[in-house]
């Protein structure tokens, strides 16, 4: 069974950073690029970052450009984004979620999801 | 960045009904788009990909068809456990992915 667990979210002042990680389990990590999706409260869904299943190609959405960082550790089975400089427009429920075709860089739909870890961004 | 229209943002059906949702692409993405459902308090799950094949373990009642900037999603005869919120997402152009307002099918 195709498991991802998020972690290390929590409330944060403007300006300071906070670390993400998503634990898989129940597929072979290491042959699938891996995405983070953000969802504001109340809001739809926004596609954050993506990594590749060997960090090969990395891509962001411009909103967090320059800011967040995602990087994986396959031999952890685990996905990471280093989050700086917060907002308080970065505060929502962050996915992780995997791609459904093998070995693709970005190109990808969603087919597992995490619960997500709530970020929450305020003085 | 490609941009997908949901119409409409939200419904009101029965049970039986038939519901259909479009989404349009702000250009073409051949077969390159996704349907999810999300529940309150819940992740997105997988119904559709490549625009019309059904995800394994979805109910047949749930399809969808189209190509290039015009899709839809179509739910046959709407169950009680089909009242949720609908997004699409495009994978033809990346970086960024992106996703579709969502349409919020509610109980008539």
């Amino acid at each position: 069974e195709v498991q991802l667990v998020e972690s290390g979210g929590g409330l944060v002042q403007p300006g300071r950073s906070l670390r993400l990680s998503c634990a898989a389990s129940g597929f072979t990590f290491d042959d699938y690029a891996m995405h983070w999706v953000r969802q504001a409260p109340g809001k739809g869904l926004e596609w954050v970052s993506g990594i590749s299943w060997n960090s090969g190609s990395i891509g962001y959405a411009d909103s967090v450009k320059g800011r967040f960082t995602i990087s994986r550790d396959n031999a952890k089975n685990s996905l990471y984004l280093q989050m700086n400089s917060l907002r308080a427009e970065d505060t929502a429920l962050y996915y992780c979620a995997k791609a459904g075709s093998i070995a693709v860089a970005g190109t990808s739909f969603f087919d597992y999801w995490g619960q997500g870890t709530l970020v929450t961004v305020s003085s | 960045a490609i941009q997908l229209t949901q119409s409409p943002s939200s419904l009101s059906a029965s049970v039986g009904d038939r519901v259909t949702i479009t989404c349009r692409a702000s250009q073409g993405i051949s077969s390159a788009l996704a349907w999810y459902q999300q529940k309150p308090g819940k992740a997105p799950k997988l119904l559709i990909y490549d625009a019309s094949s059904l995800e394994s373990g979805v109910p047949s009642r749930f399809s969808g068809s189209g190509s290039g900037t015009d899709f839809t999603l179509t739910i046959s005869s709407l169950q009680p456990e089909d009242f949720a919120t609908y997004y699409c997402q495009q994978f033809n152009s990346y970086p960024p992915l992106t996703f579709g307002g969502g349409t919020k099918v509610e109980i008539k």
